[in-house]
């Protein structure tokens, strides 16, 4: 069975400044999907970035980016300049690709991110 | 564009009652998956709609059941409520059934007393 391990509960960047968040997995699949999913007091899960595991080059979203260790099963969120609207829950998740037959997501318990002014 | 949209957004039930939560899909998505996600914790994933049949389903007791209609909308129903059960409820849709990424609601928060 996948995993998806998150290990920081909770992390603090000053305002303008980089932060990275951090995720494990683990799978036995040679396919599958990451994503990283931001949940602010509004309850909605945001999608912020994905990552196809073929794809070697690791994805960016403006300044968002994320540091993709297939080997090493691990797939950590930075994020640049941030701004006070980045502090949320995020959470990382993992989904088979579609060989597997399964689509479900599997969440990680998420990390709070406080942005300081 | 109409996004995920999920009624009521709160909710308080006595244990033993039964709830339903109802979801409707981003324009255009024809598939929808319901998620709990308990507080602290990330959203772990009940079952999936697709042509109005449970494609998928998690590791949830059979008191937790659903139902699609034919315009891709969405009821969730949990009978015999535990007070384990208190959790905010997640619809999330898609465009068939292997398509990523999930889009979600804003989810419908559940107390059981």
């Amino acid at each position: 069975a996948q995993t998806v391990t998150q290990s920081q509960p909770e992390m603090s960047v000053q305002e303008a400044e980089t932060v990275t968040l951090s995720c494990t997995y683990d799978t036995s699949e040679s396919d599958y999907y990451l994503f990283w999913y931001k949940q602010p007091p509004s309850r909605q899960m945001i999608l912020v970035i994905r990552q196809e595991a073929y794809k070697q080059q690791n994805a960016t979203e403006n300044r968002f980016s994320v540091n993709f260790q297939k080997a090493a099963k691990s797939f950590s969120l930075k994020i640049s300049d941030s701004q006070l609207g980045d502090a949320a829950m995020y959470f990382c998740a993992y989904r088979s690709g579609t060989t597997s037959g399964t689509y479900k997501y599997i969440f990680g318990t998420g990390t709070r991110l406080k942005v300081l002014a | 564009d109409a996004g995920v949209t999920q009624s009521p957004t709160h909710l308080i039930k006595t244990r033993g009652q039964q709830v339903t939560l109802r979801c409707s899909p981003k324009s255009g998505h024809d598939t929808v998956s319901w998620y709990q996600q308990a507080l602290g914790q990330g959203p772990q994933f009940i079952f999936q709609y697709y042509e109005e049949e449970e494609r998928q389903r998690g590791n949830f007791p059979d008191r937790f059941s659903g139902h699609q209609f034919p315009n891709y909308s969405s009821e969730l129903n949990v009978n015999a409520l535990l007070l384990g059960d208190s959790a905010l409820y997640l619809c999330a849709s898609s465009l068939g059934v292997s398509r990523s990424p999930l889009h979600f609601g804003n989810g419908t928060r559940l107390t059981v007393t």
